[in-house]
């Protein structure tokens, strides 16, 4: 069981909207950055979103990040094929249990 | 280009050992904490440590404590991670990646797929 929770599925068609939530606590989430990391089927993640709304250099704006408390989201608009994979959140822990953590995944489908 | 390439796939048996690695180029390997996520078949990331190869400072996650080792050789720049006595349950993808600002990782090695199989 992930510290941070996460939609198993979302699902939309081409062209539409998505978000896919991430919740924690106040150890994580609510007083840390949030970053989000695409996996695309039988590859490595690759980072999205850091520091709650960036995106690095080469990853489009349909792609957004925002968080508030101790929630994120990750948004992405103009939905093509090629955004099916799994989407992750992480952030670091203050707490004892662990210094990083990653929510459980989301699966997007876009049908 | 910043990257990080990860040794190939490992087959093993049940007890034994095995240290695969992480060899990084393009930037300052010294200068920035690596970090260690494992992902088992058909499931999400979990985080196992870092190490920040400068002067070796490791941390690790408390389910991976005690159950590998995280070491790293400056000299050529690469990291590594270390099973004694492996188990079925070792199976898994392994992937390193460059800890940024205690945040975020990025980039990510191409993962490192250990099957343990009797």
């Amino acid at each position: 069981q992930s510290v941070l929770t996460q939609p198993p599925s979302v699902s939309a068609a081409p062209g539409q909207k998505v978000t896919i939530s991430c919740s924690g606590s106040s150890s994580n989430i609510g007083n840390n950055y949030v970053s989000w990391y695409q996996q695309l089927p039988g590859t490595a993640p690759k980072l999205l979103i850091y520091e709650n709304n960036k995106r690095p250099s080469g990853i489009p704006d349909r792609f957004s990040g925002s968080k508030s408390g101790t929630s994120a989201t990750l948004g992405i608009t103009g939905l093509q094929t090629g955004d099916e994979a799994d989407y992750y959140c992480g952030t670091w822990d203050s707490s004892l249990s662990a210094l990083v953590v990653f929510g459980g995944g989301t699966k997007l489908t876009v049908l | 280009e910043v990257q990080l390439v990860q040794s190939g796939a490992e087959v093993k048996k049940p007890g034994e050992s095995l240290k695969i690695s992480c060899k990084g180029s393009g930037y300052s390997f010294t200068s920035y904490w690596i970090g260690w996520v494992r992902q088992m078949p058909g499931k999400g990331l979990e985080w196992m440590g870092i190490i920040y190869p400068g002067d070796s400072d490791t941390r690790y996650s408390p389910s991976f404590q005690g159950q590998v080792t995280i070491s790293a050789d400056k000299s050529i720049s690469t990291a590594y991670l270390q099973w004694s006595s492996l188990k079925a349950s070792d199976t898994a993808m392994y992937y390193c990646a460059r800890l940024w600002s205690f945040n975020w990782f990025d980039p990510w090695g191409q993962g490192t797929l250990v099957t343990v199989s009797s």
